[in-house]
């Protein structure tokens, strides 16, 4: 069975520029998440999308960072403008119902 | 509320045995735990239920008590493989409601 896919791997910016990411998560699951991980730290939550609607969003900044599940599949998200905080690694996981997060390999977002 | 893990690090050698805490302020309903190595993503371990416990892998087992609002994650005999670091995520409902993660413990097996 294949994991979750992320792309880009690797990406680098400057500040005030805006970045994408994209997420394809594993074939049946309901539920996606976009999380923020900077160095040291545990994942933080920024969305969570059960097939194509909104769970929790919470801790997303929307003045600048937005994301969107088309069709219920595959998603993205969206930094614009960036900043230099914003420099983690951003990692996208899926779930079936009930059970376990599987993450995809990341994003490693650099803003210089 | 972000729970709280403890140790924040510890080092053992092959064949000891670890025990990782995770203890929350807020009642749960559900608690997972993960693994990460340095540079890769988390990887599922375990969850463990209001009212039960899932046994995840044969070395690596949890509790979870409710009326403590903690969860102890157990390293038996253990291996250079087990090295990375172990976060516990919690969440307040049934279902696949958000998580919360704390810092990690870092583990560290040398030979």
């Amino acid at each position: 069975e294949a994991g979750v896919a992320q792309s880009p791997r690797y990406k680098i910016i400057e500040k005030r520029q805006s970045v994408a990411f994209w997420c394809n998560p594993i074939s049946g699951h309901a539920t996606l998440y976009w999380y923020q991980q900077i160095l040291g730290q545990g994942p933080k939550l920024l969305i969570q999308f059960q097939n194509n609607g909104v769970v929790d969003d919470s801790q997303l900044p929307k003045d600048r960072f937005s994301a969107e599940r088309l069709k219920g599949v595959d998603s993205t998200l969206k930094i614009q403008p960036a900043k230099l905080e914003d420099s983690a690694v951003y990692l996208c996981a899926s779930s079936p119902i009930g059970g376990g997060q599987y993450f995809g390999p990341g994003t490693r977002l650099l803003v210089l | 509320q972000q729970p709280v893990q403890s140790p924040q690090a510890v080092i053992l050698r092959e064949g000891e045995d670890a025990v990782i805490n995770c203890s929350s302020s807020k009642a749960l309903y559900s608690v997972h735990w993960y693994r990460q190595k340095h540079g890769e993503a988390p990887v599922f371990l375990m969850i463990l239920l209001k009212g039960g416990e899932q046994k995840g892998h044969e070395k690596i087992s949890a509790s979870f008590n409710e009326k403590k609002q903690q969860s102890s994650l157990y390293l038996t005999a253990s291996q250079l493989s087990y090295s990375g670091t172990y976060f516990c995520g919690t969440s307040k409902g049934i279902g696949n409601t958000p998580l919360v993660f704390g810092k990690g413990t870092r583990l560290s097996v040398i030979a």
